[in-house]
Parts: C-alpha cells; sequence; structure tokens
C-alpha cells in the first residue's frame, strides 16, 4: 500500500546533541510537510518543501532544518535540541500542480515522537 | 488572520448516542475544510473533506460534516459513536492564497461511555 513511513517511531536525544527524523513516501507526492505536535496541542506547521522549492514558516525556528534529496525522501535536522523541543513530529504529503489547488489532501506518516533527555 | 477554533475541548458521549463537533473558521474567502482524527501516538487520519460543491459531506466511519457559509462553520457529526471513535479531532482550513498550507484548529478531545 502507498504510505507515509517515519522512522525511528521513537527517538530519544541528549540535550544539545543533533538529531535527524527521517520521512519516506511511496504517493509520488510532490508536496512534503514537517509538522512538531506538542501534547495536547494542535499540529504547527514547521516547513514544507513544494518539490524541491522550501518554504519555512517565520515562526520556526533556526535550530530546526530541513533537507529534501530526493521527491521520496525528506529529512528534520534539529541541531542542538532542547527541553522544548520534545515532542510528536509528524511528517504529511500531498500532490498539487504549480498555481492550482491541492489534488490531494495532506496524508499523514505515524509520527515520531522525540524524547530530550 | 486566518484562524480555526473548536469550541469543545473535551467531549463525553455514551455509546450509541450521536455526536456533533462544532468547527469555526474566520477568512475571507471559502476555503478548503478538513477533519482529521488521531489516535493516541498515531499519525492524523482523514474523515472528510470540501472543496467545493455539496455542502453536505459524508467521510468514513459513518461521519459527515456540513459546511455552512453563513456561519462559517463545519461541524462533524455521527448519528450514532461507538467505542473506537474515541480520539482526538482536529479541524483544518485550507487557504486559497496559499496552498499548500493547512491551520489546524485545537482539537476536541471524545471520550465514549461505553
Amino acid at each position: 500500500d502507498a504510505m507515509v513511513i517515519q522512522n525511528p517511531r521513537y527517538q530519544v536525544t541528549q540535550f544539545g546533541k543533533p538529531v535527524t527524523l527521517s520521512c519516506s513516501q511511496t504517493l509520488n507526492h510532490n508536496v512534503m510537510y514537517w509538522y512538531q505536535q506538542k501534547s495536547s496541542q494542535a499540529p504547527k506547521l514547521l516547513f514544507h518543501y513544494y518539490d524541491k522549492d522550501f518554504n519555512n514558516e517565520a515562526d520556526t525556528p533556526d535550530n530546526f532544518q530541513s533537507r529534501r534529496p530526493n521527491t521520496s525522501f525528506c529529512f528534520l535536522d534539529i541541531r542542538s535540541p532542547g527541553l522544548g523541543d520534545a515532542a510528536m513530529y509528524l511528517c504529511a504529503t500531498s500532490s498539487r500542480y504549480a498555481n492550482s489547488p491541492p489534488q490531494e489532501t495532506q496524508y499523514f506518516g505515524p509520527g515520531t515522537r522525540l524524547l530530550v533527555l | 488572520a486566518q484562524s480555526v477554533t473548536q469550541p469543545d475541548i473535551h467531549i463525553t458521549v455514551s455509546e450509541g448516542a450521536s455526536l456533533e463537533l462544532r468547527c469555526n473558521y474566520s477568512y475571507g474567502a471559502t476555503p478548503y475544510l478538513f477533519w482529521y482524527v488521531q489516535s493516541p501516538g498515531q499519525g492524523l487520519q482523514l474523515l472528510l473533506k470540501y472543496f467545493s460543491g455539496d455542502t453536505l459531506v459524508q467521510g468514513i466511519k459513518g461521519f459527515e460534516a456540513e459546511f455552512k457559509r453563513s456561519q462559517s462553520s463545519f461541524n462533524l457529526r455521527k448519528p450514532s459513536v461507538h467505542w473506537s471513535d474515541a480520539a482526538e479531532y482536529f479541524c483544518a482550513v485550507g487557504m486559497k492564497t496559499s496552498y499548500d498550507k493547512v491551520i489546524f484548529g485545537p482539537g476536541t478531545s471524545l471520550s465514549v461511555i461505553p
């Protein structure tokens, strides 16, 4: 089945130690998103890629970076995790033609829960 | 600024009872509208969506939602709730001025009493 895969499901890191979360998709969608979701809160968009074009949200801290080496993969890098970065990180994908509305709604992966010690 | 409100933080219903979860949005034009469900520790699953056309939308798991332009609302309903429906429900708005961006409401937590 086509899907959005996130690895690992649980990640433990130390305060200040860089960590990378990964997302892959078999949907061949051209848009990929990273959201941060803290306990009992709505998902908060960090950034997204439309094809190779990177779109950063204005309030996303510089500590968060992303890479998309190809259509299928997208990575979230947290350069120096702080205790406040402990959260669920959700990857999502969708499909859209240029200058057109979304063809697909967003499909979400199961998330990676990050714990910072 | 665009926003989504879900007035009910938490709702408890008995199994078999009907359900309505409220969602209101603030946006200058007709947005794209979505309802997602999230079980504990899981990602979000789309229940239904409204892009245009018929304002009563049918979704998965027996859910439906009605878009009311005059009230800026997109309430989710289910005639008979099952215990497995206990989860967090998020209303979301997609904007036609920024096709890729979706704004999520704060969520409503649903508990179901057997």
